[in-house]
Order: structure tokens, then sequence, then C-alpha cells
């Protein structure tokens, strides 16, 4: 069974600018989940979907959006980038989003911010 | 809202030796798991370790076990046995069981964890 892929693994914007960050979950897993890694504040947690629904978003501003399709897959984007936006970006998925659940994770898109 | 603290930054252990990595979280919840990752530096996060509250016993995972103290919202990870491959950071992480799930994890800041040859 494949794991959970991401694309791209890297990626260099400038401030300004936006961008786009691809999520295939495990054949089968329905739940996606999106989390933002920096040295400074951490592993914080963007938002959740299942069924192509969000059904939570942790704190982050508008510019932080994202949607799931049909086939689970999943994308984040952020738009007008900022500095701080740099950071390792971490897609999970699972089965059904029960808390009882084991999120597998990606590998992650590692973002930095010119 | 829930909180995770690891308390240490960093740790270090020889080889075939036993390590205990901290962590404490705040709630004020009754039913939620408790979960211990490990991101090698490859980045991959990866499930170490896994625990329900409503279970009074502690989670076992071969060389992996935790102490899970309820009352004192502690939940330490022992490594038994370490093993150049447990070189990693090792976050620990709550989630809630109420709302099915859907506030995501809240991790602490990571422990990294150095194995001495």
């Amino acid at each position: 069974k494949a794991g959970v892929t991401q694309t791209p693994r890297y990626l260099i914007k400038t401030r300004g600018q936006q961008v786009t960050l691809s999520c295939s979950p495990i054949s089968g897993h329905r739940s996606v989940s999106w989390y933002q890694q920096t040295p400074g504040q951490g592993l914080q947690f963007l938002f959740e979907y299942f069924s192509e629904t969000q059904r939570n978003k942790g704190n982050f501003p508008g510019r932080f959006s994202g949607r799931q399709f049909s086939n689970s897959r999943s994308e984040m984007n952020v738009s007008t980038l900022e500095l701080g936006d740099s950071a390792l970006y971490l897609c999970a998925s699972k089965a059904e989003p029960h808390g009882a659940n084991v999120l597998t994770f990606g590998a992650g898109s590692r973002l930095t911010v010119l | 809202a829930q909180t995770v603290t690891q308390s240490q930054p960093e740790m270090s252990v020889q080889e075939a030796e036993t390590v205990t990595l901290s962590c404490t979280y705040d709630t004020s919840e009754s039913d939620y798991y408790l979960f211990w990752y490990k991101q090698p530096p490859s980045r991959q996060m990866i499930l170490v370790i896994r625990q329900e509250a409503y279970k009074q016993q502690n989670a076992t995972e071969n060389r992996f076990s935790v102490n899970f103290q309820k009352a004192a919202k502690s939940f330490s990870l022992k490594i038994s046995d370490s093993q150049l491959g447990d070189a990693a950071m090792y976050f620990c992480a709550y989630r809630s069981r109420s709302g099915g799930g859907a506030d995501g994890l809240t991790f602490g800041k990571g422990t990294h964890l150095i194995i001495q040859p």
C-alpha cells in the first residue's frame, strides 16, 4: 500500500506569491489533515477534510485554505505569501475521521519564502 | 484549549540503555487520546505508540512503553535497549475524543533524542 504522497517536496516562492500543495492519502483513507511545522511554533494544526468538507480549521488567517476532491486527494493553498509562511507542511490521512484512528503522515512539502 | 509540554528539548542516551522522555498536558476533558510520534532526520512522522485515556493499562509496543498518569496529566515514553535507529525528534500529542476527532492533534515542542554508540 502506497503511503501518503505530498508534492512538491521542495519549493521556493517570493513574498506576495501564492502556492498550492498537494496531498494524496493512503488508498481507502477518506480523512486528510494538514499541519504546519516551523522551528518557532512547532507543529500546528491547519485543517481537516472528510468527504470533501472541511471539518475544522486551526488558528490560521484566511490566506490559508484547502479543499478535498472526490477521490480524497487534498490541496492546500496559501495566498499572498509572507516570510513567516516558510515551513514544512505535513499532510496526514486516516481511514475515518474518528479520534481513535491513527494519522499516517507524508514526508512533507518544504516551502521557503524569500 | 489543550496544551502539551515537553520539558526536555534534548536527551542523550548510550546505545542499549533505557531512556525516558517526559510529557505533560493540560485539558479539562476526561476522554482523549495521547500519542508519541517520532520524526527522524528524513522528516516523515511515524507513530510510536498510542494511549486511550479511558484505559488504565499502559500501552506497550515492543521496546517502547508509556507511563500514563491521568490524574497528574503525565504521559512519558520509555525506550528500552536504545538503538541507533531510535535517534530522532519525539513529539507527544493530544487529541480530544469529542467532536469526532475534528480538532486535530495538539503537539508538544518535541524532544531531540541522541543515541551515543
